[in-house]
């Protein structure tokens, strides 16, 4: 059974646009984590947030917002004012204490930030 | 603090060849992650060192692969008798342990052709 699912494979929109990442997950652990991070075209896996599961307060980073549900298992990241330099395949993990806190990882999402 | 190194970036090697990557770590982090990706997928979880010592291995490192992290600073990922199907990505993350956030290297990538 997936633990993490990201639902949407590819989202395209025009530059300045907001866009939102969802992101669900189960688990059976009280304690764990959330995770997203971007892997632009070059490779690199760049690491946005880690959120525990205590924590239920929303996150904004300037244009960078993290939306986390416990009710609904959701982690969602939304993107306001789009940029081109966003684009870039987004993952969203779970770490969870049953699993020794290893990585599992979302299929991911292709956002194409289009000019 | 200097993050997470890895090299070569890039490897093309021919079938039947080993191949040796390295990955240097964020100094002080005990944890070092290899993950293998393939195009259009996550990363796959092959390995993970406390320090020196190998704690777990996925099923999907076969015999042809090995890592070690002999003085619990950088770690190498040798692949034996390469095949074709050994062509991906190969990252590596380090951690100050195992709740904490992994920071990821650039990847090397491999292409056996």
């Amino acid at each position: 059974a997936q633990k993490v699912t990201q639902a949407q494979t590819e989202i395209s929109v025009v530059e300045k646009e907001d866009v939102t990442l969802d992101c669900v997950y189960e688990t059976r652990d009280t304690t764990y984590y959330l995770f997203w991070y971007k892997q632009p075209p070059s490779g690199e896996l760049v690491f946005l947030i880690r959120r525990n599961s205590f924590d239920e307060q929303n996150e904004i980073s300037g244009r960078y917002s993290w939306n986390f549900q416990k009710s609904t298992s959701s982690f969602n990241f939304t993107i306001t004012a789009s940029q081109v330099v966003d684009s870039a395949v987004y993952f969203c993990a779970l770490s969870e204490e049953y699993s020794n806190y290893q990585l599992i990882w979302g299929a991911g999402t292709k956002l194409i930030i289009k000019p | 603090d200097t993050g997470v190194s890895q090299d070569p970036r890039h490897k093309i090697t021919k079938r039947g060849q080993n191949v040796t990557f390295r990955c240097d770590p964020i100094s002080e982090h005990n944890r070092l992650y290899w993950y293998r990706q393939t195009l259009g997928q996550g990363p796959e979880f092959l390995t993970y060192f406390q320090n020196e010592a190998q704690l777990e291995k996925s099923r999907l490192l076969s015999d042809r692969f090995s890592a070690e992290r002999p003085k619990g600073s950088f770690s190498t990922l040798e692949i034996q008798r390469t095949e074709q199907g050994d062509s991906a990505m190969y990252l590596c993350a380090s951690s100050s342990g195992g709740k904490e956030t992994q920071y990821f290297g650039p990847g090397t990538r491999l292409l056996v052709l």
